[in-house]
C-alpha cells in the first residue's frame, strides 16, 4: 500500500544554517513521483520541488534539493542556508496511482 | 502564472446543513484533487478526478460528502448534513506532467466552520 513518513513533528534551526526534512515512502509500483510543498501561516501551498523515481540525479531548486536514496525508499529535503522566511509547515507526497501527503515537519528559523 | 480558482474563500455553516464547494482547476489540467486539511495535519485526499471521471473516492465519507467534475472541467464538492467534525479547510489542486517534471497546483481552499 501506498504510504508516506514523516517522522519529525517539529524543528528548530539557527539562521543560515543547513536543514534536512526526513521523508520515508513505499509503493510497490516501479513509477511514481516525489514532492515537497511549503505552507506559510498564510496557508498557501507552494511547490518547492519534484523527483521522478527514474531520476538518476537528484532534484535541486535555488536552495532546495532533494537527497533521493532509492533503495532505502528516503527522499530528504535539504535547505541550504537557511532564512528566517523559511518558517513554515513541510510535507512530503508521493504519486503513484494517487497523491497523498505525510503529516507534515513544523520548521522554525532563528534568528 | 494561471491558477486553480476556489470559492468560497470562507463558509460558516451551522451542523445538518448542506454546503458546496467551487473549484475551477488550471485550464488543460486532466487530473482534479479534492484534498481536505486540519489545522497542523496534512492534506487528506478525498477524491480524484481524471477528466470527468472519478479515479478514487475511497476516503470520501459517501454517506454525506458527493463530488462530481460534469464536463471534465470545474468541480464541486457537496457535504450534507454538515457535521461539527467537517470543519477543516478544503482544498483543491491539478496537476500537470512533463517528460521530467510534474507539478500540483493547489487553490487557495476553503475554509469551512460547521457550529
Amino acid at each position: 500500500a501506498q504510504k508516506i513518513t514523516q517522522t519529525q513533528p517539529g524543528m528548530f534551526v539557527q539562521e543560515k544554517e543547513a536543514v534536512t526534512l526526513d521523508c520515508t515512502y513505499d509503493t510497490s509500483d516501479p513509477s511514481y513521483g516525489l514532492f515537497w510543498y511549503k505552507q506559510p501561516s498564510s496557508g498557501e501551498m507552494i511547490f518547492l520541488i519534484y523527483q521522478g523515481s527514474y531520476d538518476q540525479q537528484n532534484a535541486t531548486e535555488g536552495r532546495y534539493s532533494l537527497n533521493f536514496q532509492k533503495a532505502r525508499k528516503s527522499a530528504n529535503l535539504v535547505i541550504s542556508a537557511s532564512q528566517l522566511g523559511d518558517s513554515a509547515m513541510y510535507f512530503c507526497a508521493m504519486r503513484d496511482d494517487k497523491i497523498i501527503f505525510g503529516k507534515g515537519t513544523r520548521l522554525h528559523i532563528l534568528p | 502564472e494561471a491558477e486553480v480558482a476556489q470559492s468560497p474563500r470562507y463558509k460558516i455553516t451551522e451542523k445538518s446543513q448542506a454546503v458546496a464547494f467551487w473549484c475551477d482547476p488550471i485550464s488543460g489540467h486532466a487530473t482534479l484533487y479534492w484534498y481536505r486539511q486540519i489545522l497542523g495535519q496534512g492534506p487528506e485526499l478525498l477524491v480524484q478526478f481524471q477528466d470527468e471521471s472519478v479515479v478514487d473516492d475511497s476516503q470520501l465519507p459517501k454517506d454525506r460528502f458527493s463530488a462530481e467534475r460534469l464536463k471534465g472541467v470545474d468541480s464541486t464538492l457537496k457535504i450534507q448534513p454538515a457535521e461539527l467534525g467537517d470543519s477543516a479547510m478544503y482544498l483543491c489542486a491539478s496537476s500537470s506532467w512533463t517528460a521530467t517534471n510534474e507539478k500540483l497546483f493547489f487553490g487557495s481552499g476553503t475554509q469551512l466552520s460547521v457550529l
